[in-house]
C-alpha cells in the first residue's frame, strides 16, 4: 500500500480566510514534503518534515504554516493568500529521508487550490 | 544552469516504438534518481527509481544511470497511447531535498 490521502480535493478560498489542507499516511514513513504545482510547471518544494521536524524550509512565505502534529499527519495552514497562490498544492511522504535508505516518495492526489 | 534538467518536449512516438527520455542533473553528490509520470490533471505516479550505476528494468521501463556523466534516461519499449503523459525526472541533491526537472511530455500516436 503506497496511498497518501490528502483532503479537501478542491477549495476555493478568499483572501482573507484561514484554510488548512489535510495529509495523511499509515505507510509508517518518516519524511513528509508540501509541494506546489502550477500548469504545465514541475511540482516545486515547499517545505520537508523529517521525522516529525521541519527540517527544510524553503523560502515560503509565512502565509502558508506547516504543521505535523504527528508520524502520519501532514498540514499545511492557509491565511491571507493571494490569488497567484492558486496552484495544486501535493503532499508526498518517504520511508526515509532523501538521505537515507528508502527515499523513494509516493504523492497524494494533490488539492487544488483557487483563491479568488 | 538548473539543478535538473529535462528536453521539455513535446516527443511524439508511433505506437509500439520505444520512446527515450532525458535527464541531466547538476549535483555530483546526488544519490537517487526517480522518475515518474504525471497525467494531466493528476499527481504525480513513481514509476521507477535507481541508485547504481548502469541499467535496471521493470517491465516495458529501463533506467539508465551514467553518475560519472550526470545523466539519467528512461526508456518505455512497446510505447502505448496511455503512455501518453509527462514524465517527470527527479533526484535527491546533497540537502536532501528531491528537485524535480520541468518534464517532458510524451505523445504515443495509434
Amino acid at each position: 500500500d503506497t496511498e497518501v490521502t490528502q483532503t479537501p480535493k478542491h477549495l476555493v478560498m478568499g483572501m482573507t480566510n484561514k484554510k488548512s489542507l489535510k495529509c495523511e499516511q499509515h505507510m509508517g514513513h518518516r519524511a513528509m514534503y508540501w509541494y506546489k504545482q502550477k500548469a504545465k510547471k514541475p511540482p516545486e518544494l515547499m517545505f520537508v518534515y523529517s521525522y516529525e521536524k521541519l527540517s527544510i524550509n524553503e523560502s515560503v512565505p509565512s502565509r502558508f504554516s506547516p504543521e505535523c502534529p504527528n508520524s502520519s499527519l501532514l498540514n499545511l495552514h492557509l491565511h491571507a493568500l493571494q490569488p497567484e497562490d492558486s496552484a495544486l498544492y501535493l503532499c508526498a511522504s518517504s520511508l526515509g529521508p532523501g538521505t537515507l535508505l528508502n527515499p523513494e516518495a509516493f504523492f497524494g492526489q494533490g488539492t487544488r487550490l483557487t483563491v479568488v | 544552469q538548473k539543478e535538473v534538467e529535462q528536453n521539455s518536449g513535446p516527443l511524439s512516438v508511433p505506437e509500439g516504438a520505444i520512446a527515450s527520455l532525458n535527464c541531466t542533473y547538476s549535483d555530483r553528490g546526488s544519490q537517487s534518481f526517480f522518475w515518474y509520470r504525471q497525467y494531466s490533471g493528476k499527481s504525480p505516479e513513481l514509476i521507477m527509481f535507481i541508485y547504481s550505476n548502469g541499467d535496471k528494468e521493470d517491465g516495458r521501463f529501463t533506467a539508465q544511470l551514467n553518475k560519472a556523466s550526470q545523466y539519467v534516461s528512461l526508456l518505455i519499449r512497446d510505447s502505448q497511447p496511455s503512455d501518453s503523459a509527462t514524465y517527470l525526472c527527479a533526484v535527491y541533491n546533497q540537502g536532501g531535498k528531491l528537485i524535480f526537472g520541468q518534464g517532458t511530455e510524451l505523445s504515443v500516436k495509434p
